[in-house]
């Protein structure tokens, strides 16, 4: 299995501007989180789904940020409009109960907003 | 709420020295407890988890931890430190790997 697959790797946006953060999930791993990382705040996570349904989406920062699971095997986290401070590294990961729930991480996207 | 505590932000070890990463917990119930380690530009890798049984943990890279209830500690050990173990280490609490509270983070430095 490829992993948890996200794209792009790095993203330089302008203040301003909608940033789209796409994310592939293991195959048949049912739960999907979002987390942020940053020096001053460290990992948060943003918002998990379970079955492609957001179960918990109580560390959204803002309502620039939303986040959707259309299907199994895709996921998008939208910031509309960024803002400098949204600069951070996002991670996706995915989890099932099957294997005692460990989380496997994809490899982050860098966003920086200018 | 749960929360994890790591105490030492950075550390810096001799290669072949030993190695302990302090995490202190607070959970309401049995917690599941993780050990990730980040190197950089990498998302996290999981080192080891604990969700019920022995109390002594092995995990990957020659890398062990101990549950230890009365104290809320769950501290991952490596005898002997390579180099390629420099990267940053992080704690997480909670009752599903991916909906876990993680702790800072303590940055590990391996001197030659």
């Amino acid at each position: 299995d490829a992993g948890v697959i996200q794209s792009p790797r790095h993203e330089v946006t302008e203040m301003g501007q909608e940033v789209t953060l796409r994310c592939k999930p293991i195959s048949g791993h049912d739960y999907l989180f979002w987390y942020r990382q940053t020096m001053m705040r460290g990992l948060e996570l943003l918002i998990y789904f379970n079955n492609n349904v957001p179960i918990d989406d109580s560390g959204m920062p803002e309502d620039r940020f939303s986040a959707k699971m259309p299907n199994a095997s895709f996921s998008t986290l939208k910031i509309q409009p960024s803002e400098p401070r949204d600069s951070a590294v996002y991670f996706c990961a995915s989890s099932t109960r099957d294997k005692n729930t460990e989380a496997f991480f994809g490899q982050g996207t860098r966003l920086t907003v200018v | 709420a749960q929360s994890v505590t790591q105490p030492d932000i950075h550390i810096t070890v001799s290669e072949g020295a030993s190695l302990e990463l302090r995490c202190n917990y607070s959970y309401g119930a049995t917690p599941y407890l993780f050990w990730y380690v980040q190197s950089p530009g990498q998302g996290l890798q999981l080192l080891l988890k604990y969700f019920s049984g022995d109390t002594l943990v092995q995990g990957i890279k020659g890398f062990e931890a101990e549950f230890k209830r009365s104290q809320s500690s769950f501290n991952l050990r490596k005898p002997s430190v390579h180099w390629s173990d420099a990267a940053e280490y992080f704690c997480a609490v909670g009752s599903n790997a991916g909906k876990s509270t993680f702790g800072d983070g303590t940055t590990l430095t391996v001197k030659p």
